[in-house]
């Protein structure tokens, strides 16, 4: 079952702008990650944040996460042509045993208009 | 350092047929994955492995077998493949647990089942 989902599934901005994309959950998690993919390729790792962190940074990325609400944002400022691309929350609950993998949303699909 | 490398990249296979898909890392990662993408959705897990000799089932085990050949190589087995299993197959591999170090992913096998 799919625990995260992320809002909008879709997005068109001009370059430029900055863009924002939600992600909830429904149950408690260790930690969330974004990841980020590019047309027929694989997922490249964006940001972890841990359930203890509100904020966190990496170049243009800004990623908050609200345990609260059970929601996440990832906002990316100054858009580029080459963020086009499909971006995932994934969260993740430690269990104590058995598989141990990340939680999947459907994603939120970027495009950065010229 | 090819990362997470992936073989075939795509194939077609007529109901009940049999194939193995092959993933290895040369990261010397402890964990490895293999997820299955399905159009519009996240990824979901089938299989999790976190060492040499051991497997665990995840979300969507039902259809597959695989085998943790040795730390480099995890393969995933359809061996009788139903058109449900129509789908993108990715592999991945992490240092430690999915939640606390980043996942690195393979560019994916493309499967249709006819």
């Amino acid at each position: 079952s799919q625990q995260g989902e992320e809002d909008p599934q879709a997005l068109s901005i001009q370059e430029g702008e900055n863009a924002t994309m939600n992600c909830s959950y429904k149950t408690s998690i260790n930690n969330l990650q974004w990841y980020r993919q590019n047309s027929g390729r694989g997922l490249v790792h964006l940001i972890l944040i841990r359930s203890n962190e509100r904020e966190k940074h990496s170049g243009r990325l800004r990623v908050t996460l609200d345990t609260s609400k059970k929601s996440s944002s990832l906002l990316i400022t100054a858009s580029r042509a080459a963020d086009t691309a499909s971006y995932f929350c994934a969260t993740y609950m430690y269990s104590g045993g058995g598989a141990d993998g990340l939680t999947f949303g459907k994603g939120t699909h970027l495009i950065i208009q010229p | 350092n090819a990362g997470v490398t992936q073989t075939p990249k795509f194939q077609v296979l007529k109901t009940g047929q049999s194939m193995t898909l092959q993933c290895a890392q040369d990261m010397n990662h402890n964990s490895m994955y293999w997820y299955r993408q399905d159009p519009g959705m996240g990824l979901r897990l089938i299989y999790y492995s976190a060492s040499e000799g051991t497997t665990d089932k995840g979300e969507v085990p039902n259809g597959y077998n695989v085998s943790r050949l040795n730390k480099r190589e995890f393969s995933l087995r359809l061996e009788s493949a139903a058109p449900s299993q129509t789908s993108v197959y990715f592999c991945a591999s992490s240092e430690g647990l999915a939640g606390v170090k980043p996942q690195y992913f393979g560019p994916g096998t493309r499967l249709t089942v006819t």
